[in-house]
């Protein structure tokens, strides 16, 4: 299976910040990896796929970039309903597998 | 809109099987392809497997010998069944819609989970 790395674990930011979320894989995924949000008591959030084609409704403050094994998901200009918890998830090769999360808290 | 949402027991015993349904409103399951995920404690996520819109089906191979995913599109619902769980069975069970893309599948609509402990 591919294993997905994700970093940092935890992350403090502002409102108004900008803040960079990264997954790597253990081999070559291409472009394909998908970006989750996840709140309490909410349904996950589908943010982007195909590593940077943003799913219909996503903000466009929220992007993400890379190929091959290492991606990245960027925040600008942080807004108080961005904060939560991130995942990444390739969908390059079968069985499908998600990096172990990112919380993002309020500084 | 198309909401997602799981139900079924919260505690399960030890050697016995887990059965959880997704109930799904507004989309048919007759269409696309939607799965079971689930995410231990300690945030581990894992794709468990799928049922597609014409009733195949596919699983992650390390369930491959627990896992059925089965459904009634004359309800509208799909159904996940893991047998002989374990207390590493422990988790948020989610339901999701899962999207066919260029590659692979990644998951557009999700429920917002249900918590499952096995215990005695």
């Amino acid at each position: 299976d591919v294993q997905m790395t994700q970093s940092p674990s935890n992350l403090a930011a502002s409102p108004g910040e900008s803040v960079s979320i990264n997954c790597k894989a253990s081999k070559s995924i291409s472009k394909y990896l998908a970006w989750y949000q996840q709140k309490p008591g909410k349904a996950n959030k589908l943010l982007i796929y195909s590593g940077s084609t943003l799913q219909s409704g996503t903000p466009s403050r929220f992007s993400g970039s890379g190929s091959g094994t290492d991606f990245t998901l960027t925040i600008r200009n942080l807004e108080p309903e961005d904060f939560g918890l991130y995942y990444c998830q390739q969908h390059n090769e079968y069985p499908w597998t998600f990096g172990g999360g990112t919380k993002l808290e309020l500084k | 809109e198309v909401q997602l949402q799981e139900s079924g027991p919260g505690l399960v015993k030890p050697s016995q099987s887990l059965s959880l349904t997704c109930s799904v409103t507004g989309y048919s399951i007759t269409s696309n392809y939607w799965g079971w995920i689930r995410k231990f404690p300690g945030n581990k996520m894992e794709w468990m497997g799928y049922i597609s819109y014409s009733g195949s089906t596919s699983y992650n191979p390390s369930l491959k010998s627990r896992i059925s995913i089965t459904r009634d599109t004359s309800k509208n619902q799909f159904f996940l069944q893991l047998n002989s769980v374990t207390t590493e069975d422990t988790a948020t069970y989610y339901c999701a819609r899962s999207r066919r893309g260029e590659s692979g599948f990644y998951f557009d609509y999700w429920g917002q989970g249900v918590m499952v402990t096995v215990s005695s």
